[in-house]
């Protein structure tokens, strides 16, 4: 069974950082690209950025670029997001999802809330 | 980027009938790259249909993908209860992948 599981998120003063990771089970992580996607409260669905399996294509949305890295680490099927100078509009369920195009499988995901 | 529109914004139907979703988008997507999800309140999205038709695994087939160019659509034959949620289209023809706002389908 595949699973995705994120965690570190929580509430952070604006301009702060946080790390959000996600451990994946049930199917070869090494060779599955890997994305972030969040979603506002009430509103829809925005790709964050996505990883390839060997970790060296990366890509980032416009909102984000320059405020956040994404890594993996492979060996503990694990998948990263480090994100810096948050603000409100930030504020958001994350997701991981595995996936090179379409998003196949989805993690439960994990609130961020950027409020003072 | 290429930007989706969804419609209708809400579908508002009864169970076993048909509900047919529209996704357009603001430029043509030459590889048939759309993707549908639903997302069930409190849940994350769930994939139902990638390269416009076909059928993710364990999706029965009372859904249906189609579609060219810069329109598709998703059918589905009979709503059962569990088909009640919102529904997202997504291209990844270019890059950034985008979504579409969603269609909410609610029980009439």
């Amino acid at each position: 069974e595949v699973k995705l599981e994120e965690s570190g998120g929580g509430l952070v003063k604006p301009g702060g950082s946080l790390r959000l990771s996600c451990v994946a089970s049930g199917f070869t992580f090494s060779s599955s690209a890997m994305n972030w996607v969040r979603q506002a409260p009430g509103k829809g669905l925005e790709w964050v950025s996505s990883i390839n399996s060997g970790g060296h294509a990366i890509s980032y949305a416009d909102s984000m670029k320059g405020r956040c890295t994404i890594s993996r680490d492979n060996a503990n099927n694990s998948l990263f997001l480090q994100m810096t100078g948050l603000t409100a509009d930030d504020s958001a369920v994350y997701y991981c999802a595995r996936g090179g195009g379409s998003f196949s499988y989805w993690g439960p995901g994990i609130l961020v809330t950027v409020s003072s | 980027e290429i930007v989706l529109t969804q419609s209708p914004g809400t579908l508002s139907l009864s169970p076993g009938e048909r509900a047919t979703l529209s996704c357009r988008a603001s430029q043509t997507v030459s590889t048939s790259y759309i993707a549908w999800y639903h997302q069930r309140p409190g849940q994350a999205p769930r994939l139902l249909i990638y390269e416009t038709s076909t059928r993710a695994t364990g999706i029965p087939d009372r859904f249906r993908g189609s579609g060219s160019g810069a329109d598709f659509t998703l059918t589905i034959s009979r709503l059962e209860p569990e088909d009640f949620a919102v529904y997202y289209c997504q291209q990844y023809d270019s890059s950034p992948t985008t979504f579409g706002p969603g269609t909410k389908v609610e029980i009439k």
